[in-house]
Formats: structure tokens, C-alpha cells, sequence
């Protein structure tokens, strides 16, 4: 049973709009979020991350949300460009637990021109 | 900047052989790790080692052995490959085991392809 679920295999954006990713986990422990982002033949890249005393982390054009309720956190890109097209992964861990952080399976984000 | 370095990046190996998956790090960080990749799926963790001498088991450590030669290099061992084993891994590393804003740094994979 998967702790960490990203619903959407995939989504297309035009360039310029906003795109939305979304992250579903079932752990209520987790209390430490990050996204990655993967081209292909490259390793995955941090790109951002959230604390679960937070419920909103910004860098540039990335923001991350988290709705500890609902287990829920997206990654919101404004605008979005051509070379944000990449496989985003999130991932969870417990801090006190160390890095062993659980990863969804990926969604592929195509910016359209 | 090297980072995270990976050898080799394409490996076919036949089922019952063995193969050692080489991983160093420049970056003087304490902590490293080995993922496996499979379609449809996220990254899993193999092993890990959260200092030099000492590692400890992830989630799918079965059928691997892993080597934290030096703080730079941890080696990922298949003593007798299996189909199963088919996959993209990835090495890791990072500053410390714990603690928040401690992002692993990732090489660009292993694919390794089991006959």
C-alpha cells in the first residue's frame, strides 16, 4: 500500500499558465515534504520543500501548499515554462526517523509552447 | 562540480551473475544512499549509510550488499542478479542523516538489465 500517492501519471500545461501538482499520503507522522524534479537520464533534482509547521513554502516560481488535514500537498508552478517539463516526484519522511524518505510514483508534466 | 558520480551508467547481466554498482560523492557529506527506480513507481530505498562504517537496510534490501568504503564512495553489490533486479538506480548523498532542509543529491543512475 503506497504511503505516498500522486494520483496524475501525467498533466500538459500551456507555457505561461499555472500548473498544479498534487500529493496524497496516508502517514499522519509525516512531517517533512519535499518535491523533486527528473529529467530523463538525469537523477532526480530537489526543487523544494515544507515543514508540517508550515503550510505554505515559496522559492521563485515554486510554491509548495500543505493541508495537513486533508494529507494533502501541491506544487504550484507560475508561470510555467517549456523546460519545467520533467517527472515530479514528492516525497515524505518523519525527521525523527532520519532521511528515509518515501517517494510517490512520479507525474510527468509536459509544458506546452 | 561532480556531485553525486555513478559507474556504470548501462549494465545487461545474465541471471546468477554478479555485479558491484560504484558510487562516490565530492561533496565531504556524512550520509549516503541507494534507490532503486521501477516503472510506475517511486524511488525505493535499498540501503543506506548515515556515517562512514555504518549502514542499514531500506526498504527492499533483499538480494543487495552495500559497502560504505570511505566517507566518498558506497558501493551497491548483486552477488547472483536475478530478473527481478531489473532496474534504474540511483545513488544519493547527503550532509547529514537527519534533520530538516537535508535534500539528497543524486547521481544520474545505473540502468541495469537482467537477462
Amino acid at each position: 500500500d503506497q504511503q505516498v500517492k500522486q494520483n496524475s501519471p501525467s498533466l500538459s500545461v500551456q507555457e505561461g499558465r499555472i500548473s498544479i501538482l498534487n500529493c496524497d499520503y496516508t502517514n499522519s507522522m509525516f512531517d517533512y515534504f519535499l518535491w523533486y524534479k527528473k529529467y530523463p537520464a538525469e537523477g532526480p533534482t530537489f526543487l523544494i520543500s515544507i515543514s508540517s509547521i508550515k503550510d505554505k513554502n515559496e522559492d521563485g516560481r515554486f510554491t509548495v501548499f500543505l493541508n495537513k488535514s486533508a494529507k494533502h500537498l501541491s506544487l504550484h508552478i507560475v508561470p510555467s515554462q517549456p523546460g519545467d517539463s520533467a517527472v515530479y516526484f514528492c516525497a515524505a519522511s518523519v525527521v525523527s526517523y532520519g532521511q528515509n524518505f518515501v517517494f510517490g510514483p512520479g507525474t510527468r508534466l509536459s509544458v506546452l509552447p | 562540480n561532480a556531485g553525486v558520480t555513478q559507474t556504470p551508467k548501462f549494465q545487461v547481466l545474465k541471471t546468477g551473475q554478479s555485479m558491484t554498482l560504484q558510487c562516490a560523492q565530492d561533496m565531504n557529506h556524512n550520509s549516503m544512499y541507494w534507490y532503486r527506480q521501477d516503472p510506475g513507481m517511486g524511488l525505493r530505498l535499498i540501503y543506506y549509510s548515515a556515517s562512514e562504517g555504518t549502514t542499514d537496510k531500506g526498504e527492499v534490501p533483499n538480494g543487495y550488499n552495500v559497502s560504505r568504503l570511505n566517507k566518498r564512495e558506497f558501493s551497491l553489490r548483486l552477488e547472483s542478479a536475478a530478473p527481478s533486479q531489473t532496474s534504474v538506480y540511483f545513488c544519493a548523498s547527503s550532509e547529514r542523516i537527519s534533520g530538516p532542509n537535508q535534500p539528497q543529491h543524486f547521481g544520474d543512475g545505473t540502468r541495469l538489465s537482467i537477462l
